[in-house]
């Protein structure tokens, strides 16, 4: 089984703090993503990465950076938290890029975010 | 615009009963539609993925049909269990870009009581 784990499931930071979320895939796939969920929002993307070292904006990407230095590991980073990016965030990985799409996203647990 | 719409927002079954879910979207070009079930504080778990030639699929209790002509699909959960009680989304796929970009639909958050 595809197996998705996020750093954390709650965390509290305060304005201003920088903040790190990681997200590890055991299956090696090429795709990460990371997404928010907002109520009455549903998921929006953040950033995405389809290979070592590559990414890509997603629709939101404001306020975000990621890294991406090894295959199994996508990292969301907010340089300067602030209180509208209180929110859950969920990472997923999915096999192999192409024109198809068929390939299922797996979505790791999600990392509640507050930000005071 | 590329956009997917599911209905309704939310539903109260009682258990055992069957329900069914919408979802229309305007995705363009159109390349599979998954729903998802998402746990409340869990992420979400594919049900079912149909490319364009899929009319329906099914998994356990729950199938989703296709119309691609009319770009609607639904989702029926047959003799519903408490544990059905979750939220469920339905994401379209386009052709358009080498990812596969998705599009997701908000979701309906559906209750079952005992």
């Amino acid at each position: 089984d595809v197996k998705v784990t996020q750093s954390s499931r709650y965390l509290v930071k305060r304005t201003g703090e920088k903040v790190f979320l990681e997200c590890v895939q055991d299956m090696d796939h090429e795709n990460m993503f990371w997404y928010r969920q907002d109520p009455g929002l549903g998921l929006r993307l953040i950033y995405f990465s389809y290979d070592v070292k590559m990414k890509e904006k997603g629709d939101i990407p404001e306020g975000y950076s990621v890294s991406r230095e090894k295959k199994e590991r996508f990292s969301l980073i907010l340089e300067s938290a602030s209180t509208n990016q209180t929110s859950m965030y969920l990472c997923a990985s999915s096999l192999t890029s192409g024109a198809s799409g068929t390939d299922t996203q797996y979505f790791g647990p999600g990392t509640r975010l507050t930000v005071l | 615009k590329n956009q997917v719409e599911q209905s309704p927002q939310s539903l109260i079954i009682l258990e055992g009963k069957n329900c069914t879910l919408q979802c229309n979207y305007t995705v363009s070009p159109f390349s599979n539609l998954r729903w998802y079930k998402q746990d409340t504080g869990r992420g979400p778990v594919s049900l079912t993925i149909m490319t364009f030639s899929e009319n329906t699929k099914s998994n356990g209790r729950y199938t989703a049909t296709l119309d691609a002509d009319t770009k609607q699909s639904s989702l029926h959960i047959t003799a519903s269990q408490l544990s059905d009680s979750a939220s469920y989304i339905c994401v379209v796929s386009d052709r358009g870009s080498t990812l596969g970009r998705l599009y997701f639909g908000r979701g309906t958050q559906l209750t079952v009581w005992p």
